[in-house]
């Protein structure tokens, strides 16, 4: 049974950059089939899309967050990872890794909440 | 304000039927197939219904997706007090080149 869990600081500063990392156990990140996903959750804006990240190292972001977003894979650790740079309180959210197939998030993370404040 | 649109509330009795609708566009659900989500309080969401209709394995027969032009449908059939969720459809968006969600529903079981 794949299960992904994420991981990193649980509050960031202002302007600093927001470090998170999912690891994925019972699978690879080289699945053929599956590619990988960030999404978050607040209260003010409910489910937000993040990324698309692909074994290849290729990748797809929400136009709204891609010029603070970076991510990468390592698939001898099966892991990938999300860095958002300039936060701000309006990043404060729930952030959830998943798994995506067809689009569809098939399976998730248990979540991480991420505080932005000094 | 979500692009994909949900009523905030439903509710129903033990073994009643429900529907949670959600609304969208040519460029979301028009075009693409919806996939639905649900939410219990302080968990991650988890697949439902993925590609309009299709349960993902472990998914009991009673919950049933379709779609019909812009809109999409949840079904719950033989309703139960762990039911009680929070409930989101989410398709791609042609046009904002996204994944779009609804702004969920929030479900209670009277």
């Amino acid at each position: 049974q794949v299960q992904l869990q994420e991981s990193g600081p649980g509050l960031v500063k202002p302007s600093e950059t927001l470090s998170l990392t999912c690891t994925v156990s019972g699978g690879s990140v080289s699945s053929g089939s599956y590619y990988w996903s960030w999404i978050r959750q607040s209260p003010g804006k409910g489910l937000e899309w993040i990324a698309f990240i692909y074994s290849s190292g290729s990748t797809n972001f929400n136009p709204s967050l891609k010029s603070r977003v970076t991510t990468s894979i390592d698939t001898s650790k099966s892991q990938f990872s999300l860095k958002l740079s300039a936060v701000s309180a309006a990043d404060t959210a729930v952030y959830y890794c998943a798994r995506a197939y067809s689009n569809a998030l098939d399976m998730w993370g248990q979540g991480t909440m991420v505080t932005v404040s000094s | 304000q979500s692009v994909l649109t949900q009523a905030p509330s439903a509710s129903g009795t033990p073994g009643q039927r429900v529907t949670i609708s959600c609304s969208g566009s040519s460029s979301n659900i028009g075009n693409n197939p919806v996939n639905w989500y649900h939410q219990l309080p302080g968990t991650a969401p988890k697949l439902l219904i993925y590609t309009n209709n299709q349960r993902p394995s472990g998914v009991p027969d009673r919950f049933s997706g379709s779609k019909s032009g812009t809109s999409a449908s949840l079904a719950i059939s033989g309703l139960r007090s762990d039911d009680e969720a929070d409930y989101f459809c989410a398709a791609w968006d042609d046009r904002l080149d996204i994944v779009v969600f609804g702004g969920g529903t929030k479900l209670t079981v009277l």
